[in-house]
């Protein structure tokens, strides 16, 4: 069984569309994440989220937005899309947020905006 | 300010030879931990290793382990008799007990490459 899982693992848009990318985890982890990972390999943190709260990098833009219909899945809508938002996104899971807990990530999902 | 730095882009290591990937980190938080991840090609993440801040001994996985020097604040990577299924990118990350959010910072990565 996948433990963390993201659809689709390809997205091709043109540029202006909206478009969402799925992530559920079956792990009973309380914390997700968004990770962007750009074409140099470089991964940063777009949003963590768990049943409390939200915590959203200040350099990510608001076109960009995490949904969570319940505990086991945290969606990344992604509006007006740009050239730029290309890149490899991840979805991670994570038990809690003690530092010794590791993050368990979804396969990846390659968005190319055209 | 960089919180995680891996100073090698690139490596290249003989085939059953073990490489010490660098890592060093910045914090002035007293809890945290360091992780280790491989992606290979294929683009997944794979969790490695990880070690604490308040262990005493340092972390051992299988032909990883890795080097923890807490007055140095470096966290390296070695990976004995190397494969070449070991060729992939390493990333080494830190999560601050501090840290809102709790998220993992991660390091610019490092591509390994096994020669046969």
């Amino acid at each position: 069984d996948t433990a963390v899982s993201q659809t689709p693992k390809y997205l091709v848009t043109q540029m202006g569309n909206d478009k969402s990318i799925k992530c559920e985890q079956n792990l009973g982890h309380d914390t997700m994440y968004w990770y962007k990972q750009d074409s140099k390999k470089f991964l940063k943190i777009m949003f963590s989220y768990n049943n409390k709260e939200l915590i959203i990098n200040e350099t990510v833009p608001n076109r960009f937005s995490p949904k969570s219909p319940d505990k086991a899945h945290l969606n990344l809508h992604i509006n007006s899309l740009e050239l730029g938002d290309s890149a490899v996104y991840f979805c991670a899971s994570s038990q809690d947020g003690r530092p010794n807990t590791e993050a368990f990530f979804g396969q990846g999902t390659r968005l190319t905006v055209v | 300010a960089q919180k995680i730095t891996q100073t090698q882009p690139g490596m290249f290591v003989q085939e059953k030879e073990a490489v010490t990937l660098d890592c060093t980190y910045d914090t002035s938080d007293p809890s945290y931990g360091l992780f280790w991840y491989k992606q290979p090609s294929s683009g997944e993440m794979i969790f490695l290793i990880y070690q604490g801040s308040y262990d005493q001994q340092n972390a051992t996985e299988g032909r990883y382990s890795l080097n923890f020097q807490k007055a140095r604040k470096s966290a390296n990577l070695v990976i004995s008799a190397s494969q070449l299924g070991d060729s992939a990118m390493y990333f080494c990350a830190m999560r601050e007990g501090s840290n809102a959010g709790n998220m993992l910072t991660f390091g610019g990565g490092t591509r390994l490459m096994v020669k046969p």
